[in-house]
C-alpha cells in the first residue's frame, strides 16, 4: 500500500484565494482525519469521517472551513477565503477502526500539504 | 487549554545513551496513548502505544511507561541513536479513536 496519499505538498496562494486539498486514505481504513499543524498549536484535529460520515468538526476553526468525504478513498478539506494565519502543515490521517492490542487505533498519516497564504 | 502537556520543547542526549521524553495530561477520561516520531518534511509515524490497564509497553529500543494516578507517561529509548533526532508527540484519547496532540519534544542525539 503507499498509505495515506496528501496533495498538493505545497501551496502558495494569495489571501481571499480558495485553497482545496485532498487526501487518499489506505484502502480499508474507516476512518479520516484531519490535522492542522502550527508552531503555535502544535498539531490540533480539526474533522474526523467514520465511514464517510463527518463525526466531529469541532476542532474547524470558522466557516470558511469545509470538508468532505465524498467515497471511501477521497477527502478534500476547503478553505474559502483563505487568509494569513491559515498558514500551516495539513495532514490527512487514516486508521482501520479495530484496535491494537492496547485498543487503540493507530493513524497513519500522510506526508502533509505546507499552505502559506500571502 | 491543553490536555496534553510535553513541557520540555527540546533535549540533547549522547549516542548510547537513554533518552527520556515525558508527557502529562488533564482529562481523567484518556486511556488509551500513543507515541509518535516526526521527521522534517515528513509526516508523523507510529512508535509505540499503551492503555491504561497497563503501566508498561517494550518494542525494541522504545519502552513507554504510564502512571495513570499522576497522569503521566515517559518514552524512554535506549540507547539512543542519531538516527532517533526527530520531534515526538504524544496523543491521549478517551475512545481510543480520537486523539489530543501534545505539542511534541525535539530530540537531538548527539555522535
Amino acid at each position: 500500500d503507499a498509505g495515506v496519499i496528501q496533495s498538493p505538498r505545497h501551496e502558495v496562494t494569495e489571501m481571499g484565494q480558495e485553497v482545496t486539498l485532498r487526501c487518499k486514505p489506505i484502502s480499508g481504513h474507516d476512518y479520516l482525519f484531519w490535522y492542522r499543524q502550527t508552531m503555535m498549536r502544535g498539531l490540533e484535529l480539526l474533522i474526523y469521517f467514520n465511514n464517510n460520515v463527518p463525526i466531529d468538526d469541532s476542532g474547524m476553526p470558522e466557516d470558511r472551513f469545509s470538508a468532505k468525504m465524498p467515497n471511501a478513498s477521497f477527502s478534500t478539506l476547503k478553505i474559502q477565503p483563505s487568509e494569513p494565519r491559515d498558514s500551516a502543515v495539513y495532514f490527512c490521517a487514516s486508521s482501520p477502526g479495530q484496535g491494537l492490542g492496547s485498543g487503540a487505533n493507530v493513524l497513519t498519516f500522510g506526508a502533509g500539504s505546507r499552505l502559506t497564504v500571502l | 487549554d491543553q490536555q496534553v502537556k510535553q513541557n520540555s520543547p527540546s533535549l540533547s542526549v549522547q549516542e548510547g545513551r537513554i533518552s527520556i521524553l515525558n508527557c502529562d495530561y488533564t482529562n481523567s477520561m484518556f486511556d488509551y496513548f500513543l507515541w509518535y516520531k516526526k521527521y522534517p518534511a515528513e509526516g508523523p509515524t507510529f512508535l509505540i502505544s499503551i492503555s491504561s490497564i497497563k503501566d508498561k509497553n517494550e518494542d525494541g529500543r522504545f519502552t513507554v511507561f504510564l502512571n495513570k494516578s499522576a497522569k503521566h507517561l515517559s518514552l524512554h529509548i535506549v540507547p539512543s541513536q542519531p538516527g532517533d533526532s526527530a520531534v515526538y508527540f504524544c496523543a491521549a484519547s478517551a475512545d481510543g479513536q480520537n486523539f489530543v496532540f501534545g505539542p511534541g519534544t525535539r530530540l537531538s542525539v548527539l555522535p
